[in-house]
Parts: structure tokens; sequence; C-alpha cells
């Protein structure tokens, strides 16, 4: 199938903690998993990357790990702060076509 | 550098009217995406352009929509006529890399459409 199976689709953490997103997918073409942080009222913009080639990628509190075999692939954010608080989105990106195909998205609530 | 931007933020009609939103990628972005999320549900791919082409439309509801990129920049999204279920945030994108690979995409920060 085409869809991402994004959970869970609210998380509510206290500060300093960590955060898990995962999301699943079916299509083994897919070779490149974008995560997008959308604020409230704001534009969703592109937090980290993984393409097919990598198991993982960290950059500072955010890291991304991808298992190809399994076909799922998580966000990981530790010592969580209340400017976190948004919803993410995972998608995937590859076969025939340009297009990213999103999960519906976990919004994340950070508690100070 | 501009970011994509996209016009109206937000627009309310009534059903039957029409509405053309408008969105003016980032300069020299040859790719230009149309997305639209509907009310709690995932963000949806409706059609991507290469400079003034439509490289995949497969994902325009039906032919109340209409995309166009006139001179390979701005493009407008036109809902002709509009109905209940059209409501919800459309998104564009832009990215630069040429032809089938994977690159950045950058979004607008959206048009919420609400149709009464």
């Amino acid at each position: 199938g085409e869809n991402v199976e994004q959970h869970p689709s609210t998380l509510s953490v206290q500060e300093g903690d960590s955060a898990v997103i995962k999301c699943t997918y079916s299509d083994s073409a897919s070779n490149y998993f974008p995560w997008y942080k959308q604020e409230l009222g704001k534009r969703p913009q592109l937090i980290i990357d993984i393409r097919s080639n990598v198991g993982e990628k960290k950059d500072q509190r955010i890291a991304v790990t991808l298992n190809k075999t399994a076909k799922h692939f998580s966000l990981h954010i530790t010592e969580t702060q209340p400017e976190d608080s948004a919803v993410y989105f995972c998608a995937r990106y590859g076969g025939a076509t340009n297009k990213l195909i999103f999960g519906t998205g976990t919004l994340l609530a950070v508690q100070p | 550098e501009a970011g994509v931007t996209q016009f109206p933020s937000h627009s309310v009609i009534e059903k039957g009217q029409t509405v053309t939103l408008r969105c003016d990628p980032i300069s020299g972005h040859d790719n230009l995406y149309w997305y639209r999320r509907v009310m709690g549900k995932e963000i949806k791919f409706l059609l991507h352009f290469v400079k003034e082409s439509k490289q995949d439309e497969s994902g325009m509801p039906n032919n109340r929509f209409l995309a166009e990129r006139t001179g390979g920049t701005y493009s407008t999204l036109k809902v002709q006529p509009a109905e209940l279920e059209d409501s919800g945030v459309y998104f564009c994108a832009s990215s630069q890399a040429p032809g089938l690979r994977a690159d950045t995409q950058y979004f607008g920060p959206g048009t919420r459409l609400t149709v009464l």
C-alpha cells in the first residue's frame, strides 16, 4: 500500500523526558524519509531526514532511525523542551514519483 | 532568501463559489507541489509541476480542481465550484533538484479554506 502509519497520534511528556514517534510503510522502493515539525499556525519545517543507505542520523537532541528490513523509521527527541511542542509528520519518498506521502501526524505536548 | 509564500492565508466561501489560491515558490526552484490537509488527517499530495509542466496530478480529487503554472514561476489552484469537503489547509511546497531525486521540499504557510 501507499500509506504511512504513524503512532502515537498524541504524546504528552514532561520537560526533560524523551519522546519517540514511530512510522511504518510497505513500499520497499521508498528511499528517503523526512520528518517535518509544524508549530501552531506555522508552516511544516523539515527537522531531519534519512536516506535508505543509512541506519541512523543524529542532529543535537533529534535522531532518526531506519530499519529497511522491517520497513519502519522512528524520530527520537531527547531532553524535551516546551518549544518542542508541535505536530510532527513523518513522510516517505520514492518509487516513480517525487511526491511525499505523509503520516497522519503526532501532536507532541511537552509539559513544563 | 525568501521562503515559499501563499495567498491568501485564509479564505471563507460559500458552497458553489469559486476560490483561487496562489503559491510563489522559492526563486529558482523548478519543482512545485500542492498538498492538502483535511482536519485531523495526513497531508495529502495533490500534484507536482516541473517548471510549467504537470509531472504528476494523480492526487487531484476531481475536475473541480484546476492547477496552473504559466511561465514556470508562481502557481494557482482554482476550486470551482467549491464543495463542503474541500475545506482544509492547502500547502504549496517547492524543491530545487531536477528529475527523480529526493530533495528537500520547502513548505509555504498554507491557505486555510473554509467552505460553508
